[in-house]
């Protein structure tokens, strides 16, 4: 069964800061990876996937995230952080098969950012 | 664009009641979801929807819980009777048609609180 690790629950950074936040995923193949933020009060926005290919991708709010097979690991980044990404970030994993449209999510990483 | 709408926002209610929660995705989405999320977990599926036949309900409480998509549109999921540990946040989630994309597109959520 697949699964998704983060073993970061909270993680403070001062704006203009840089970020990483890490993932880690547990399946027999090369699956397909997205981040997820939720807002305070939010339902989930979709900042970026990957499926196949590059093993950078960008995404929405100038993030980027980092496929590592190797590492099984799907981190996430951004060079320089703002006060408006202060939200819960979710790794989600799904399967390259089969029925891919089934997320198994994170428990996520809380982001707060300091001024 | 009109977003995934749901409602209530919020309920409160004592353990054996009973709750229903409604959901109307993105207008011509074939694929509906509803995610339960505990607080300090990620969201975990309880069922999927294609039109208005169901993909997948493995994780579905079924002795209590109950979902429709009579017509293929909008969706109910009711929960009866309440138990303490049925307090989350219901997350509605639905897809387009087609090419798997990866992106789901998430309402607000409905909070529960079972006391």
């Amino acid at each position: 069964a697949q699964s998704v690790t983060q073993p970061d629950i909270h993680i403070t950074v001062s704006e203009g800061a840089s970020l990483e936040l890490r993932c880690n995923y547990s399946y027999g193949a090369t699956p397909y990876l997205f981040w997820y933020v939720q807002s305070p009060g939010q339902g989930l926005q979709l900042l970026l996937k990957y499926f196949s290919g590059d093993t950078l991708v960008q995404g929405i709010k100038g993030f980027e995230a980092e496929f590592k097979r190797s590492q099984s690991s799907f981190n996430l980044r951004k060079p320089s952080v703002h006060w408006s990404d202060a939200a819960e970030y979710f790794c989600a994993v799904a399967p390259s098969t089969g029925t891919a449209s089934k997320l198994t999510f994170g428990t996520g990483t809380r982001l707060q950012v300091t001024l | 664009e009109a977003g995934v709408a749901q409602s209530p926002r919020y309920k409160i209610i004592e353990k054996r009641q009973s709750v229903a929660f409604w959901c109307n995705p993105i207008s011509g989405h074939a694929t509906l979801y509803w995610y339960q999320q505990i607080l300090g977990q990620g969201p975990k599926l309880l069922i999927q929807f294609q039109n208005n036949g169901v993909v997948d309900d493995s994780q579905l409480p079924k002795d209590r819980f109950s979902a429709e998509r009579l017509k293929g549109v909008d969706s109910t999921l009711k929960i009866q009777p309440a138990k303490l540990e049925d307090s989350a946040v219901y997350l509605c989630a639905s897809r387009p048609q087609g090419g798997y994309t990866g992106e789901l597109f998430f309402g607000e959520g409905s909070r529960l609180t079972v006391l």
